[in-house]
């Protein structure tokens, strides 16, 4: 059974930093892309970082490029989100998802909560 | 960037009716699309990819179709657990975006 568990979240003050964690399971973790999508308190999903499964090359929206940035440990099977310089709209539910360039977010863990407020 | 219009972003509908969601790509996104269902406090479940492609476990009610910039999400004799929030996804290119999302409940 594929799992992935997300672990760090909390609360933080604006202008910190903070790294979430991503546990895989149930597949091979280096063959995959994968990546990071947030869901702000009612609203809707955005996708937030992705990284390749070997070279790791990574991708980002204008909205976190710069700050944040997505890495692997393809022998541990852990995805990582480093969040720096965070501000309140970085508010939300984010989310580790397997990403398939063929078929897009094919699974995602249970999401872990983010909240930047003083 | 690719913008995904989707439509309705509320919709209400009968037990057994058939019920249609769509999403416009702003550039012909090459079938690269994908729809989600998510229910509440839940993370989003994938069911449909390439457009018309059912996911694994995806009861048969759901397709999809659609190509370029146009596709659809179908739903053929709507069950009360199909209720929950829908969003379409272009992974044509980064940046990846997601449709604003249809909140789908029963009448």
């Amino acid at each position: 059974e594929i799992q992935l568990v997300e672990s760090g979240g909390g609360l933080v003050q604006p202008g910190r930093s903070l790294k979430l964690s991503c546990a895989a399971s149930g597949f091979t973790f280096s063959n995959y892309y994968m990546a990071w999508v947030r869901q702000a308190p009612k609203k809707g999903l955005e996708w937030v970082a992705t990284i390749s499964s070997s070279d790791n090359r990574t991708y980002y929206p204008d909205s976190v490029k710069g700050r944040f940035t997505i890495s692997r440990d393809n022998a541990k099977g852990s995805l990582y989100l480093q969040m720096n310089s965070l501000k309140p709209e970085d508010t939300a539910t984010y989310y580790c998802a397997r990403h398939e360039p063929l078929t897009g977010l094919d699974y995602w863990g249970q999401g872990v909560m983010v909240t930047v407020s003083s | 960037d690719i913008q995904m219009t989707q439509s309705p972003a509320s919709l209400s509908a009968s037990l057994e009716e058939i019920v249609t969601i769509t999403c416009q790509a702003s550039q012909d996104i090459g079938n690269y699309l994908s729809w989600y269902q998510q229910k509440p406090g839940k993370s989003p479940q994938v069911l449909i990819h390439s457009a018309v492609s059912l996911a694994d476990g995806v009861p048969s009610r759901f397709s999809g179709s659609g190509s370029g910039t146009q596709y659809s999400l179908k739903i053929n004799r709507l069950q009360v657990e199909d209720t929950g929030i829908y969003y379409c996804l272009q992974y044509y290119s980064a940046p990846w975006t997601f449709g604003g999302g249809t909140k789908l409940e029963l009448k």
